[in-house]
């Protein structure tokens, strides 16, 4: 059982929009920590998406987008298109364990 | 661009030792922007953040795991390690080193930069 709840699937079809959402609580996310969003496709190492809640990395597509509020994140994604079906995973930091924690992982599949 | 590269053994018997090391090349290990951690993930399931090493001393692990796991760093080798005592199946994992930015307080960090990940197999 993670710290951080995510869906365990989302589904989208091509160029519609899809949302991730990743849900904490006052010990994590609504305590004021930053939310980070990594992205792991099949066989690979994760990739750091988004970081401080809604960043992007150099080179991370503008179709991706976070946000926060009170215990809960989400990753936004518009545009979908056929190589965003893989997994996700969010990222925090919980006080009461004093541990970086993650989400379970969501897996976004394309239509 | 900094790259960081897992090795170690690929198979460790239950109740052993393993000990994996992540070079760092293309850059330095000393800086006090960036942590670096280990990150472990069971076949088919989600990241276990395992520990971090900070300013070449200061060591933070999962609190799940802290009585068997020490982290090191080795700067004239540009690289740092983890052990990971009396091993069982349930250790059998990839594990990912990755440099982690230091922004702020611990609240805020994030793994910016990972290795490609090895696989341990815990098995005899």
């Amino acid at each position: 059982q993670s710290v951080l709840t995510q869906p365990p699937s989302v589904s989208g079809a091509p160029g519609q929009r899809v949302t991730i959402s990743c849900t904490g609580s006052n010990f994590n996310i609504g305590a004021g920590y930053d939310v980070h969003w990594y992205q792991q496709l099949p066989g690979t190492a994760p990739k750091l998406l988004i970081y401080g809640n809604n960043n992007r990395p150099s080179g991370v597509p503008d179709r991706f987008s976070g946000s926060k509020s009170g215990t809960s994140a989400s990753l936004a994604i518009t545009g979908l298109q056929a190589e965003d079906e893989t997994d996700y995973y969010c990222q925090s930091y919980d006080t009461r364990l004093s541990d970086w924690v993650f989400g379970g992982g969501t897996k976004l599949t394309v239509l | 661009q900094l790259q960081l590269q897992e090795s170690g053994p690929g198979l460790v018997k239950p109740s052993e030792t393993l000990s994996l090391t992540c070079s760092v090349s293309a850059g330095s290990i000393s800086s006090s922007r960036y942590s670096w951690g280990w990150i472990r993930q069971p076949p088919w399931k989600g990241l276990e953040w395992i520990g971090n090493i900070y300013n070449g001393g200061s060591t933070y692990y999962n609190p799940s795991l802290k009585s068997r796991v020490t982290i090191s760093v080795d700067t004239s080798k540009n690289h740092f390690s983890l052990t990971l005592t009396s091993v069982t199946a349930a250790d059998t994992a990839v594990y990912y080193c990755a440099r982690t930015r230091a922004v702020g307080g611990r609240g805020y960090w994030y793994f910016d930069l990972w290795g490609r990940g090895t696989l341990v197999t815990v098995s005899s």
